[in-house]
């Protein structure tokens, strides 16, 4: 089983700055199969990423993901009001599918 | 516009069976994609609990297998979750989603309902 690790846990920032969000995967995921997701509290879900670096249909393009093998990135070029959620990697490989504990950006 | 909506018992007695039930719209889940089943305890991450295809081929989290049946209903446009014998680690926020496995976007949730929190609780 492939375990995705989020870091930081908590990005304190403030509306403008740039985020940096990491996904370390603990063997080599198949840059396919790695995707972005913003989650706020009682709502959806939503697909940001896929394959690592291409934005899902809608997504603004401050949004970018990047890496390969066991380390990925999402960057948020200038946080808007509306970016402040919890963000979930995720990796597909062999019928299944895990996800990383999250990184909560918040407002500093 | 796909929309997918979970349903079900907000409460369910430990031991018992879980049962939960989603409903798509803007699309006949007979038409393909995968479709599956997410869970978030309170305070801690997504945990993927299984997907299903044209009830012919299910996939489950092996940490759960032994106690998860998925299902579909195509003349309802549904699917379903039962969990059996839950305990109190099984209360948690259920989302169902669709899951592409062609594509670029495959290996994706690309569309999610907006959860339902189950409580085990006597």
């Amino acid at each position: 089983e492939i375990v995705l690790t989020q870091s930081p846990g908590t990005l304190s920032l403030s509306p403008g700055e740039r985020a940096t969000l990491s996904c370390r995967a603990s063997q080599s995921v198949s840059s396919s199969y790695l995707a972005w997701y913003q989650h706020k509290p009682g709502q959806a879900p939503r697909l940001l990423i896929y394959g690592a670096s291409s934005r899902a249909t809608g997504i603004p393009d401050r949004f970018s993901g990047s890496g390969s093998g066991t380390d990925f990135t999402l960057t948020i070029s200038r946080l808007e009001p509306e970016d402040f959620a919890v963000y979930y990697c995720q990796q597909y490989g062999s019928s299944r599918y895990s996800f990383g504990q999250g990184t909560k950006v918040e407002i500093k | 516009q796909v929309q997918l909506q979970e349903s079900g018992p907000g409460l369910v007695k430990p031991s018992e069976t879980l049962s939960l039930t989603c409903t798509v719209s803007g699309y006949s889940i007979s038409s393909g994609y995968y479709w599956g089943w997410i869970r978030q305890p309170p305070g801690k991450g997504l945990e993927w609990i299984g997907s299903i295809y044209h009830s012919e081929n299910t996939y489950y989290n092996p940490s759960l297998k032994s106690r998860v049946t998925i299902s579909v209903d195509t003349s309802k446009n549904q699917f379903s979750l039962k969990v059996n014998s839950v305990t109190a680690a099984d209360t948690a926020v259920y989302h169902c989603a669709r899951l592409p496995q062609s594509g670029a976007a495959a290996g994706t949730l690309d569309y999610w309902g907006q959860g339902t929190l189950v409580t085990v609780s006597a």
